[in-house]
C-alpha cells in the first residue's frame, strides 16, 4: 500500500500569510493526488485533483504542485474561511490512502 | 448542481448489520463512480471502498473486505453500502464521494455523512 505522509500536523497563521502544507508518498505515485479541505462537522470540500487542477469552485489562491514523490498545497493569502484541516490522498493505486491531515489555525 | 444525500445510519450493536444509501442528483448517473469514505470519532479520513464509473471495478479497504458491500441501483440513482459483521471499530460518519471521472478517481462532490455508531 502507499502511505502518505503529511506535514507539519498543525499550524498557527494569520490572515493574509502564506501557507504552504506537504504530503510525501512511499513510492512514486506520479500525480494522482488530491487535497481536500475539511471544517469541524462538516463534510470534505474537494479542492484539488491530480496534484494541480482545481476542482469547481475552488480560489485562485489555492495551489497545488508536484515534485517527484512530494506535493504541496498553497495557500497564497490565508483568508478567515480558510481556517481548516487539509488532507491529501493518493489515487494511483487501491486503497487510496490519506494523509494524516494539517490543522491550519490561527495565530 | 450535484446533490448527494446520505441516508441509513444509526445505532447497531456489534455483529448486527446496517445499509447505508448515498441518492445522487444533478449528474449523469450511469457514467458515475462513488466512494465511500468513513471518519471516526476525531480522527482523520479513511478510505472505505469504490465502484468505477462501468462497474466493472470494485475495492475495499483490507478493513471491511468481506463484510462491506458496495452496489449501485441505476434506476433510484442510487449508491449503496451494505454493512454486516459490524464492530466497534467501525463506529464513524460516512460519506459518500463521487468519482471526478474515470481516470481521476478522487472525490469531486460529496454527501453531508450519516453517522453510524456500532454499540451494545
Amino acid at each position: 500500500d502507499v502511505q502518505m505522509s503529511q506535514f507539519p500536523s498543525s499550524l498557527s497563521a494569520s490572515v493574509g500569510d502564506r501557507v504552504t502544507i506537504t504530503c510525501r508518498a512511499s513510492q512514486g505515485i506520479t500525480n494522482y493526488v488530491a487535497w481536500f479541505q475539511q471544517k469541524p462537522g462538516e463534510a470534505p470540500r474537494s479542492l484539488i485533483y491530480a496534484a494541480s487542477n482545481f476542482q469547481s469552485g475552488v480560489p485562485s489562491r489555492f495551489r497545488g504542485s508536484a515534485s517527484g514523490t512530494n506535493f504541496s498545497l498553497t495557500i497564497s493569502s490565508l483568508q478567515p474561511e480558510d481556517f481548516a484541516t487539509y488532507y491529501c490522498q493518493q489515487y494511483y493505486s487501491y486503497p487510496h490512502t490519506f494523509g494524516p491531515g494539517t490543522k491550519v489555525d490561527i495565530k | 448542481q450535484v446533490r448527494l444525500v446520505e441516508s441509513g445510519g444509526g445505532v447497531v450493536q456489534p455483529g448486527r448489520s446496517l445499509s447505508l444509501a448515498c441518492s445522487a442528483s444533478g449528474f449523469i448517473f450511469r457514467g458515475s463512480g462513488m466512494n465511500w469514505v468513513r471518519q471516526a470519532p476525531g480522527k482523520g479520513l479513511e478510505w472505505v471502498a469504490s465502484f468505477s464509473h462501468d462497474g466493472s471495478k470494485i475495492y475495499y479497504a483490507d478493513s471491511v473486505k468481506g463484510r462491506f458491500t458496495i452496489s449501485r441501483d441505476s434506476y433510484r440513482n442510487t449508491f449503496y453500502l451494505q454493512m454486516s459483521s459490524l464492530r466497534s471499530e467501525d463506529t464513524a460518519v460516512y460519506f459518500c464521494g463521487k468519482m471526478s471521472s474515470p481516470i481521476h478517481t478522487t472525490p469531486d462532490s460529496w454527501g453531508q455523512g450519516t453517522l453510524v455508531t456500532v454499540s451494545s
